[in-house]
């Protein structure tokens, strides 16, 4: 029962530097999301992907880019990392409610 | 501007406590409303109330939506350690997108 898996769970990078989260889910969802989590801010919405072929903004889009693959997979790609990007990155597939979260990724920005 | 706010934004209690834990929203479109219990990674489903089911339960949790007061309450009674946690709640606010917005969560502990 893998669910969401995203790759890598911990990351550092320089600000500048370019970087891909991945997520893939095994469900046969429709939907997949991207938020990103802060002290104090719940998640927030960066990206989603009603249907595979589609992607809109959420709330917090600037600074990033998503791709989805095909089905299974949704990436989420910052092009120049700023350290105000600093956060745990959270992916969710979904049917139609709840939706599934993957373990997270956290990402630093020096 | 959709908004979903919860209070207290932390909490701590001692093992045996019941809690209340609230989660208030302004969105133009409601079409339902989660709970969801974070522990060290990804968030877990709790539970999910819409306008055909107003009250859930679940062994010592349980939750109630006010669609009148827009708003909702998860209770949990005879609080253990392992409930220990940050409950989120959010809104889901579209059934083409199923996207969510989510409140700032409290965090809970449970001291023994």
């Amino acid at each position: 029962n893998a669910g969401v898996t995203q790759t890598p769970k911990f990351q550092v990078l320089k600000t500048g530097q370019s970087m891909t989260l991945q997520c893939a889910q095994d469900m046969n969802h429709n939907s997949m999301y991207w938020y990103r989590q802060d002290p104090g801010m719940g998640l927030r919405l960066i990206y989603y992907s009603a249907s595979e072929g589609t992607t809109d903004k959420g709330e917090v889009p600037n600074g990033y880019n998503v791709s989805r693959l095909n089905k299974r997979e949704f990436s989420l790609r910052l092009e120049s990392a700023a350290p105000s990007q600093t956060s745990v990155y959270f992916c969710a597939s979904s049917a139609d409610q709840p939706q599934h979260f993957g373990d997270g990724t956290r990402l630093s920005i020096l | 501007e959709d908004k979903v706010v919860q209070s207290p934004l932390s909490l701590v209690v001692h093992e045996g406590d019941t809690v209340t834990l609230n989660c208030s929203y302004e969105v133009t479109n409601f079409r339902s409303l989660l709970w969801y219990k974070q522990e060290k990674k990804a968030p877990t489903f709790l539970f999910m109330l819409t306008s055909s089911g107003i009250e859930k339960k679940s062994g010592r949790l349980s939750s109630i939506l006010d669609k009148k007061e827009l708003s909702s309450i998860l209770n949990i009674t005879a609080t253990q350690t392992g409930d220990s946690a940050i409950y989120l709640c959010a809104v889901e606010i579209s059934s083409n997108t199923g996207k969510l917005i989510f409140g700032q969560g409290t965090t809970l502990q449970v001291k023994p």
